[in-house]
């Protein structure tokens, strides 16, 4: 089956720690999107890529950061510079390019990260 | 520049009774707009979407939504709700040309609750 895979489900982060979150997609999407949730905010994007080797900071990458070495992966790590790295984090996908479909982005269920 | 306003953060209705969850955006492009559903703890789900076209939009799960350009809004609605769609519910917006502006901006969610 097609999808976006996130693992772990939940991670825990000791202080002083990075910890690296796993986004991947078989969906041959070309572009991928790291997003937090935290409870009453919305969505806020993180960094998103829209082409192998290449990404963009999003609304709130301070303390984030990210690779996009291959077209299905997209891995965020969070940095000890994040000062309150508690939250559900969201991947998502879409296949990129001019077209109202090609804007749909498609959701890993989720990595929900606390720290120790 | 886009941004989204879903009012209030939480709608609570009677079982069989009309769900309507308000959206209102605004663009400087031509928006995408779409609805998302999300359950605990797992990703977002696409309910529905509007890129061009007709502007009355059928979704999922009988859900439909209304593009109205002269009111910025794009409001949820279902006719009968069921104890099924107690969920989160998202509104997000993009500019319609792939670039930049292909990102999402989403609103900050509200949560439908539905009594027996």
């Amino acid at each position: 089956d097609g999808g976006i895979t996130q693992s772990p489900k939940y991670l825990f982060r000791k202080e002083g720690q990075n910890v690296t979150l796993s986004c991947e997609q078989n969906l041959n999407h070309d572009a991928m999107y790291w997003y937090r949730q935290d409870p009453g905010q919305g969505l806020r994007l993180i960094y998103y890529s829209q082409i192998v080797n290449d990404f963009q900071k999003g609304d709130i990458a301070e303390g984030y950061s990210v690779s996009r070495e291959k077209k299905e992966s997209f891995p965020l790590t969070v940095t000890s510079a994040q000062k309150n790295p508690t939250a559900f984090y969201l991947c998502a996908s879409s296949m990129g390019g001019r077209g109202g479909t090609k804007n749909i982005q498609y959701f890993g269920a989720g990595t929900r990260l606390s720290v120790l | 520049a886009q941004s989204v306003t879903q009012l209030g953060s939480h709608v609570s209705v009677s079982e069989g009774a009309l769900v309507l969850l308000r959206c209102n955006y605004s663009s400087s492009v031509p928006p995408y707009l779409f609805w998302y559903v999300q359950y605990p703890n797992q990703g977002l789900q696409l309910l529905l979407k509007y890129t061009t076209g007709a502007t009355l939009v059928k979704g999922i799960n009988g859900f439909e939504a209304e593009f109205k350009k002269s009111e910025t809004s794009f409001h949820l609605t279902k006719p009968s709700a069921h104890m099924s769609d107690a969920a989160e519910y998202f509104c997000a917006v993009s500019a319609a040309p792939f670039g930049a502006n292909s990102k999402l901006t989403f609103g900050k969610g509200i949560t439908l609750s539905v009594r027996p």
